[in-house]
């Protein structure tokens, strides 16, 4: 069955704390994501990834960075953390036809 | 830019049909997604449609596509309380499998 999982499920952090996420992916997937959702908003796309150490901004990638250093983990890094950051993140991978994406759980980050 | 737009809130008696609604801005998306979260829980593909298809029925499921107009619909029959959740439309037309999502419509069902 494929599985996509996050490093947590809640997370509470201080304004200002370097924040990590991380996102493994068992199904030998090109193509990894990171969404932010909030209440009618939907999903806004962060940054993606199409392999290993190659990057792309999405719609709001200001205040993040990502990292693919191995073709299974995507990382989301938030260098300095601020309240508007308070937010629920989506991990997702697929790997072509017909795009299907397979999310994660998420992690709620709540942020001080 | 793309944009995928959605009412968001739905509310049903339990046994009823519901009709989640959704139009899209971008001609050239090749397939266009409904996706269903409940609550706590990431996204899971509830269904697809081709572009070039206008209708696909699934179970309890049938999802209509108007290309003229741009517009999606989903069609849930006989609703039960376990389809509360919150339903997102997406259309993917970019590269990389990026697909576009709408701001969910919440389904609540009722008895």
């Amino acid at each position: 069955d494929v599985k996509v999982t996050q490093s947590s499920r809640y997370l509470v952090k201080r304004t200002g704390e370097k924040v990590f996420l991380e996102c493994v992916q068992d199904m030998d997937h090109e193509n990894m994501f990171w969404y932010r959702q909030d209440p009618g908003l939907g999903l806004r796309l962060i940054y993606f990834s199409y392999d290993v150490k190659m990057k792309e901004k999405g719609d709001i990638p200001e205040g993040y960075s990502v990292s693919r250093e191995k073709k299974e983990r995507f990382s989301l890094i938030l260098e300095s953390a601020s309240t508007n950051q308070t937010s629920m993140y989506l991990c997702a991978s697929s790997s072509g036809h017909p795009n299907e994406q397979f999310f994660g759980p998420g992690t709620r980050l709540t942020v001080l | 830019g793309e944009d995928v737009e959605q009412s968001l809130f739905l509310s049903v008696r339990e046994g009823d049909s519901s009709v989640i609604n959704c139009t899209y801005t971008d001609s050239s998306s090749t397939y266009l997604y409904w996706y269903k979260q409940e609550p706590g829980a990431g996204l899971q593909l509830l269904t697809y449609i081709f572009s070039n298809m206008d209708m696909k029925q699934d179970q309890r499921l049938t999802v209509l596509l108007n290309k003229k107009d741009k517009h999606l619909s989903l069609r849930i029959a006989d609703t039960q309380t376990g389809d509360s959740a919150i339903y997102f439309c997406a259309e993917g037309s970019g590269g990389y499998n990026k697909l576009i999502f709408g701001a969910g419509t919440r389904l609540a069902v009722h008895p």
